[in-house]
């Protein structure tokens, strides 16, 4: 199986400030073929569902804000918000869709500081 | 605007069984591979099955293998989750999800509100 550890575990920052989230991969989610990265992120506020936000490691789902953007090849990627609004306080998870089984990270905390 | 409404969960004693249904609106469903994806209390979120546009492949997770059988049936719009030998440790909301790439080997949305099994005696 393929693992997805994030860090940190959580965070908190200020309001306007620039927040960067990460994972890794225990293997390359990177597709030669298509040079594709098999790699999303999902925000989930409390008692709400996920919500996928960037798939294709970098591809902003429709309807997302353009602060949040996805980065990273291979083995390593970063979900990043450039101006936290209050609103982006969620827990956020990438998960690989390189293998199966699909997995997820184990969840990064954001809050307000 | 895509719906998901999931359905069927509750309480259910250890080796019992529960299915699930999730139906949905908004998109052509006969074209979208769909998922269910469990989240324990408090905890994290895991992949549990998913299915092919016509219902010709499935995968599972190893931990539901041989007790879990998803479905679908497109004239109706919907998704099933057969779940047997129930024990704790399937306790969970179960999400349907949309998978949008057309393998196996996909993300997840939208998904809907989800519905609670708890497993216990």
């Amino acid at each position: 199986d393929i693992v997805m550890t994030q860090s940190p575990d959580s965070l908190a920052v200020s309001l306007g400030e620039r927040v960067t989230i990460n994972c890794k991969s225990s293997q390359s989610v990177l597709y030669s073929s298509n040079k594709r990265n098999y790699l999303a992120w999902y925000q989930q506020k409390p008692g709400q569902p996920p919500k996928l936000i960037v798939y294709w490691a970098s591809t902003r789902e429709s309807g997302v804000p353009d602060r949040f953007s996805g980065s990273g090849s291979g083995t390593d990627f970063a979900l990043t918000i450039s101006s936290l609004q209050a609103e982006d306080v969620a827990i956020y998870y990438c998960q690989q869709h390189y293998g199966l089984p699909l997995t997820f990270g184990q969840g990064t905390k954001l809050e307000i500081k | 605007e895509v719906y998901l409404v999931e359905s069927g969960g509750g309480l259910v004693q250890p080796g019992g069984s529960l299915r699930l249904s999730c139906a949905a609106s908004g998109f052509t469903f006969s074209e979208s591979w769909m998922s269910w994806v469990r989240q324990a209390p408090g905890k994290g979120l895991e992949w549990v099955a998913n299915i092919k546009d016509d219902g010709s492949e499935e995968s599972y997770v190893d931990s539901v293998k041989g007790r879990f059988t998803i479905s679908r049936d497109n004239a109706k719009n919907s998704v099933y989750l057969q779940m047997r030998s129930l024990s704790v440790a399937d306790t969970a909301v179960y999400y349907c999800a949309r998978s949008p790439h057309d393998t196996k080997y996909n993300w997840f949305g939208p998904w809907g509100q989800g519905t609670l099994v708890t497993v216990s005696s």
